[in-house]
């Protein structure tokens, strides 16, 4: 079966470390997403993207957070310097068209 | 994003009871998704609504998606044990950017 590929599953890193996180999206989907997930603020989507191109990324704390998609087959949010409070689960999805989203199983960051 | 309101934001039911969920947006829809997660694995979709007035079922789970596109509810029938977990709501905006409401977390007992 298709999926969405999400590395490291489990990353512990301490405060001013950066940080990146990998997806691979299913193949010939034009659309992907990025979200955390915290118990406070629940799923929020930092951006998103359409055939590699940024579409919004008002979600994402510009200073320290930067999307890209190098290729189809690669998106990776980094974070750059860490800080203890973007302790989350950061999860990856990919869509096609106005179908539905498949997610990955997510990166659970820990920032001490 | 609040502009998807979930409610109720938990619900603790006994086994065998039905249960109603609901999702409420401030703008109009263009797609309505209804996910269900264990807190912290991946999401598993349950079902997509696109037309305002449609309803899909699938197993004992029913949505359905109001004539206005502006609410959806989800109906639990005969609750099981299986059924518990966080189950979100998500709505396209237009663009295809897919936000989601807060979450209602329900637990189902013995």
């Amino acid at each position: 079966d298709a999926r969405v590929t999400q590395t490291p599953r489990d990353k512990v890193t301490e405060m001013g470390q950066e940080v990146t996180m990998r997806c691979q999206p299913i193949l010939g989907h034009n659309t992907v997403f990025w979200y955390r997930q915290t118990m406070m603020q629940g799923l929020e989507l930092l951006a998103y993207f359409r055939n590699r191109a940024p579409l919004d990324d008002s979600g994402m704390p510009k200073d320290r957070f930067s999307a890209e998609m190098p290729d189809a087959t690669l998106a990776t949010l980094k974070i750059q310097p860490s800080e203890p409070r973007d302790s989350a689960v950061y999860f990856c999805a990919s869509g096609q068209d106005r179908g539905r989203a498949f997610f990955g199983q997510g990166t659970r960051l820990t920032v001490v | 994003s609040q502009e998807l309101e979930q409610s109720p934001q938990s619900l603790i039911v006994q086994e065998g009871k039905n249960l109603t969920i609901n999702c409420t947006s401030s703008k109009t829809l263009y797609g309505l998704y209804w996910y269900k997660q264990k807190y912290g694995e991946g999401l598993i979709f349950l079902m997509m609504l696109q037309k305002g007035g449609e309803e899909k079922s699938h197993e004992k789970i029913t949505a359905k998606l109001d004539e206005k596109k502006q609410q959806s509810s989800l109906h639990i029938t005969a609750s099981q044990p299986s059924h518990a977990g966080i189950y979100l709501c998500g709505a396209d905006q237009g663009a295809q950017k897919l936000v989601f409401g807060q979450g209602t977390r329900l637990t189902i007992n013995p």
